[in-house]
């Protein structure tokens, strides 16, 4: 089992700019959440993807949006970055309320 | 809203030292409490979890009680190890509701063990 997989590791992009990150779940895991961690910081709930929709959002602006595919691997998609965008953006994958499982997560800078 | 709150680190320990990291939350409902670890340069590990209150989730040697009545979920473990030299995060996740699983962390404990 490779558990959650992430591409890329690390990504540079310039500001105003368009990304976007890659996810592939723990096998037997239908759901998909993105969370952003900033440096020295807990991580922060992006949204949640299930069943192909989006279920739910934090508090983070539409220029963040996801998409998860027929086989439960999911994409995040940032619009217009901007140099508070550099963060870690961790992947994580469930099966129903019993605990995620994290993938290694996509460093992102913008420059 | 839900909210976890860690002790402020960082936490400097010699090994075989004994560890408490704090954690107290705020929720609605009946939460459901994770440790999750992170090493330098990596995703996060879930350590333990515990469902219901007075369960008490263990794993490493690590062992954390879930406490209602005190709204607190506190990490111990009896002797530290340089390899557990990581960063530590408190995290809720409400089973019911219209949380759907979703993670709520604390801002972490960063511990360093030396030997």
């Amino acid at each position: 089992d490779a558990g959650v997989t992430q591409s890329p590791t690390h990504l540079i992009k310039t500001r105003g700019q368009q990304v976007t990150l890659r996810c592939s779940p723990k096998s037997g895991h239908d759901t998909v959440s993105w969370y952003q961690q900033a440096l020295g910081q807990g991580p922060q709930f992006i949204f949640q993807y299930y069943e192909e929709e989006e279920r739910q959002r934090g508090n983070f602006p539409d220029r963040f949006s996801g998409h998860q595919f027929p086989n439960y691997s999911s994409e995040l998609n940032v619009n217009a970055l901007l140099l508070g965008d550099s963060a870690l953006y961790l992947c994580a994958s469930s099966l129903g309320v019993g605990g995620a499982f994290f993938g290694q997560g996509t460093r992102l800078t913008v420059v | 809203g839900n909210s976890v709150t860690q002790m402020e680190g960082p936490v400097t320990l010699s090994e075989e030292a004994f560890l408490t990291i704090n954690c107290t939350y705020t929720a609605t409902g009946y939460p459901s409490l994770f440790w999750y670890v992170q090493y330098p340069g990596e995703g996060l590990q879930l350590l333990l979890k515990a469902t219901k209150a007075d369960d008490k989730g263990s794993n490493k040697g690590f062992e954390a009680t879930y406490r209602k009545e005190t709204t607190s979920f506190h990490l111990e473990k009896g002797s530290v190890q340089v390899s557990d030299s990581a960063v530590y995060f408190c995290a809720l996740s409400n089973a019911g509701g219209t949380s759907y699983g979703k993670l709520t962390f604390g801002q972490g404990t960063i511990l360093t063990v030396h030997p």
